[in-house]
């Protein structure tokens, strides 16, 4: 069974580091594409960028370039989120996910299937 | 960057046609893809490339698209289609083929 696996509920205070993570199974880590998508109280999806952990390539969404992180493990199929700071106005639901598909560099075309496969969440929550 | 417009609810009774739209100027030279939201659960592909279905998921969700607006159309609702549906295209505008959502749409089965 294909399937992404995330680290639990996390509280953390304003300013203080974090990184959650995203355990993949059942298919091939280094041939997808993974992306993190935001999810805030009461809110839509916000997408904030993708790894594809076979080669490290790593895009950021520009809303999100410099406030995060995203990395990944080939070795132990995890793929990681993380900020250095945390605000308060980061508290949300946070979501991995395969983006199904190839990307074309030379086109700037992504032949996608769809976000087809999602981790379960992982509730983060900021304080002052 | 590109934007995509939703109605922020839609309402139809058990057995009627609900339909869904998503209108942005990326379409129609980007597909478009949906996901269904139950509350507390993570979202789930229902349509992709407009109108292809993934496996698993019942005939009654369709997808089409006409000019810069594209549609979800579920016939015949039942109880547990009751959900938030996000559709997403792309965004091509910077060096890299970026996902984009739109605001949601919450369905409503009376």
């Amino acid at each position: 069974e294909v399937q992404l696996v995330q680290s639990g509920p996390v509280v953390k205070k304003f300013g203080e580091s974090l990184k959650i993570s995203c355990k993949a199974s059942g298919y091939s880590f280094a041939s997808d594409w993974v992306g993190w998508v935001r999810q805030l109280p009461g809110k839509g999806l916000e997408w904030m960028g993708i790894i594809h952990p076979g080669d490290s390539d790593t895009r950021y969404s520009p809303s999100f370039e410099g406030q995060v992180t995203i990395s990944a493990d080939e070795s132990i199929s995890t793929a990681y989120l993380q900020w250095s700071r945390l605000k308060v106005s980061d508290t949300a639901r946070y979501y991995c996910a395969r983006r199904k598909g190839h990307y074309y560099v030379t086109r700037n075309y992504f032949d996608s299937y769809g976000v087809d496969v999602w981790g379960q969440g992982t509730t983060v929550i900021v304080s002052s | 960057s590109y934007e995509l417009t939703q109605p922020p609810s839609v309402s139809v009774s058990p057995g009627q046609t609900a339909r869904i739209t998503c209108s942005g100027d990326v379409f129609p030279e980007q597909y478009s893809y949906w996901y269904q939201q139950k509350p507390g659960q993570a979202p789930t592909l229902v349509i992709y490339k407009d109108s292809e279905r993934p496996s698993g998921i019942p005939e009654r969700f369709s997808g089409s698209s006409s000019g810069t607006t594209v549609t979800l159309t579920i016939s015949g609702v039942q109880a547990e289609d009751e959900a938030d549906y996000h559709c997403q295209s792309v965004d091509n505008s910077g060096t890299f083929s970026h996902v984009v959502f739109g605001g949601g749409t919450q369905l409503t089965v009376l």
